[in-house]
């Protein structure tokens, strides 16, 4: 299984700040990365598929970069509605594994 | 606008069977156009893929639960089902089911989830 790693696994930031979280993939998956965010309650949206690609409605704000084994989730200017749990899930193969969860909060 | 909708007891005994159900409106599983998964969290935990499954039968499951796990799909009830078996406290968490992108762009991604049901094993 190819396992994904991220850090940090919390940040505190306050509006207006950018923020960055990385996601470590334990061998090579060129650019079949997702991002995933979770508010308390609700399920997960998916965000960014293949490093890069914002989904439809996604802000520009959320950005993605990488390939290979590091990647990237930048928030450019964060906004209240930001603060969540952000995941990352390689796409390349069967099982399908996430990351651990960053939390974004508020400082 | 696709919906997907979890069902089943919110509770279930230790070494029983958990047995959860998925329904599907606003796409059809039978396009073929996708896989269909469970995705579960437990408590203050991350995600863990459970498994899939394609309109046809064939089913990927997560290798550390694949020997209790099965799951099917009713294509003419247009939902599919989770059933896991020996159930411990461990297993305690919020179930999802999801719709799963093919891998041709984008990869194995969960795109349209359902909002999540949560079931206790005690």
């Amino acid at each position: 299984d190819i396992q994904m790693t991220q850090s940090p696994s919390s940040v505190s930031a306050s509006v207006g700040d950018r923020v960055t979280i990385t996601c470590r993939a334990s061998q090579g998956i060129s650019t079949w990365l997702a991002w995933y965010q979770q508010k308390p309650g609700k399920a997960p949206k998916v965000l960014i598929s293949a490093v890069f690609t914002l989904q439809s409605g996604v802000p520009p704000r959320f950005s993605g970069s990488g390939s290979g084994t590091d990647f990237t989730l930048t928030i450019s200017s964060l906004q209240p509605e930001d603060f969540a749990t952000y995941y990352c899930q390689q796409t390349k193969s069967f099982p399908p594994t996430f990351g651990q969860g960053t939390k974004v909060e508020i400082k | 606008q696709l919906q997907l909708q979890e069902s089943g007891p919110g509770l279930v005994k230790p070494s029983e069977t958990l047995s959860l159900n998925c329904s599907v409106s606003g796409d059809s599983i039978s396009s073929g156009n996708y896989y269909w998964g469970w995705i579960r969290q437990p408590p203050g935990k991350g995600l863990e893929w459970i498994g899939s499954i394609y309109y046809s039968g064939s089913t990927y499951y997560n290798p550390s639960l694949k020997s209790r796990v099965t799951i099917s799909v009713d294509t003419s009830k247009t939902q599919f089902s989770l059933k896991l078996s020996s159930v411990t406290a461990t297993d305690t968490a919020v179930y999802y089911c999801a719709r799963q992108n093919l891998r041709g762009v984008g990869g194995y991604y969960f795109d349209y989830w359902g909002q999540g049901t949560l079931v206790t094993v005690s």
